[in-house]
């Protein structure tokens, strides 16, 4: 079955840097990745959905990637701010438009 | 966009009874999700709940344990039924618009079981 994963590992970086997340599938290419941001005590939040077809989509300060050759979506956040600290979800649709997630890379903007 | 609320927020409960959280959305929505996030977890679909007709329920979670209601396109209950300290989790409702595949999620529900 299809699994997403995303680095368990937190990621510390200075305000001002750009951070890269990823997100790799493992089986078949699914229609469009979508990346979420999660507070802690919230629900996610839909930041971008990039499809299959597409290389890059920005929003922003964010810009996504679709490497279907590699199976990987890259998240970028430049001129990053403590405000961006969060985790930060991948996930892929299913039949029916369900999604499937992955678990998550914390995210830590240090001033 | 859609604005999605649910009752209540969090809730503290007895091992062996049940609880029915509510999810309102503020616009008529096609499709309803429940997800669990158990602590330190990333989101699990639980079920999409179908307007009118039984909700359609993914591998390991089953009806009598999950009961879910759908009487309208802007209403959703989940029953977590006889409960055990394992169930505690955040549950959360998602709805997906007529126009967009993106999928909004309400704030949560943080159950503890005792």
């Amino acid at each position: 079955s299809q699994k997403i994963e995303q680095n368990s590992e937190a990621l510390n970086i200075q305000e001002g840097k750009t951070a890269t997340l990823t997100c790799n599938y493992t089986n078949y290419s699914p229609a469009y990745l979508q990346w979420y941001r999660q507070d802690p005590g919230r629900g996610p939040v839909f930041l971008l959905l990039i499809r299959e077809n597409e290389k890059e989509k920005r929003k922003e300060r964010l810009k996504v990637t679709f490497d279907t050759t590699l199976k990987q979506s890259l998240f970028h956040i430049t001129a990053s701010q403590p405000a961006d600290s969060a985790t930060y979800l991948c996930a892929h649709n299913n039949a029916g438009n369900m999604l499937t997630f992955g678990g998550g890379t914390r995210l830590m903007v240090k001033p | 966009s859609a604005v999605i609320s649910q009752k209540p927020s969090r809730d503290i409960c007895q091992r062996g009874t049940s609880l029915t959280i509510q999810c309102q959305v503020d616009s008529q929505v096609t499709m309803m999700f429940w997800y669990r996030q158990q602590p330190g977890q990333s989101l699990t679909l639980i079920a999409t709940a179908n307007q009118g007709s039984e909700a359609t329920y993914e591998s390991g979670f089953v009806i009598d344990k999950f009961p879910i209601s759908r009487p309208n396109l802007t209403f959703s209950t989940l029953t977590v039924s006889n409960m055990s300290p394992e169930d505690s989790s955040i549950y959360l409702c998602s709805v997906e618009t007529w126009l967009a595949n993106e999928q909004f999620f309400g704030p949560g529900t943080r159950l503890t079981v005792l």
